[in-house]
């Protein structure tokens, strides 16, 4: 089984600083990992997913994400934040079911 | 492009009411089908998925059940609500199990009282 943890409830960052949000994973061969967004009384937003191959993973909206793993980590980074990326953060593991496995979300709080 | 539909998008019952929440899944075929439950504060809670007509997987046993009478149509229902069942209901699909991206509906946030 698979599991994802979120160590962090809340960042803060200023507009314009890069920004990181943490993710590690524990997993039993190979991980396929992803990063969620949500807005406030928004469902999910898909922004980038890890299957296999290069270890730095570009999304949506400016987003990336480093896998390493022998660190087992799958952070999610943004070399310049702005105020709109101010949101609730998940980091999602593939269970080895047929489901995703959630981290417990980090809450992403840019100030002007 | 595929779009997923979750209606209604608020709902307050009382206590001991029954519930009915409906997703629908437009532009693909065969998707995989999820419910979740959103507690106040973050947590994710998958409830059930499905993998096809008629196929439903259950996550956590609770007073609510999941049908799937169409494809495209997943359907969460209950037939006495409790307190502790408020919270914001999303619906996701994939297009597979597994190591593929889940897509989410705009949720229904529910509060019982």
């Amino acid at each position: 089984a698979q599991s994802v943890a979120q160590p962090e409830d809340q960042v803060n960052v200023a507009e314009g600083n890069p920004l990181t949000v943490k993710c590690t994973y524990s997993v039993s061969g190979n991980p396929y990992l992803f990063w969620y967004v949500q807005y406030p009384n928004r469902g999910l937003q898909f922004l980038l997913k890890y299957i296999t191959g290069d270890n730095l993973v570009k999304g949506s909206y400016g987003f990336e994400a480093e896998f390493n793993k022998s660190q087992t980590s799958f952070h999610l980074k943004k070399p310049s934040a702005l105020v709109s990326d101010s949101a609730l953060y998940f980091c999602a593991g593939y269970s080895g079911y047929s489901t995703l496995t959630f981290g417990k979300g980090t809450m992403l709080l840019v100030s002007p | 492009s595929q779009t997923i539909h979750q209606w209604p998008a608020t709902l307050v019952q009382p206590v001991g009411s029954p519930l009915s929440l409906e997703c629908t899944v437009e532009g693909t075929s065969n998707p995989n089908l999820y419910w979740y439950r959103q507690a106040a504060g973050r947590g994710l809670q998958l409830l059930f998925y499905s993998v096809g007509i008629g196929q439903i997987s259950s996550e956590v046993p609770q007073n609510l059940s999941a049908s799937r009478p169409q494809d495209r149509q997943f359907i969460l229902s209950s037939k006495k609500l409790l307190l502790s069942d408020s919270g914001f209901y999303l619906c996701a699909w994939s297009v597979l199990a597994g190591a593929y991206e889940q897509y989410f509906g705009p949720g229904t946030r529910l509060t019982v009282t």
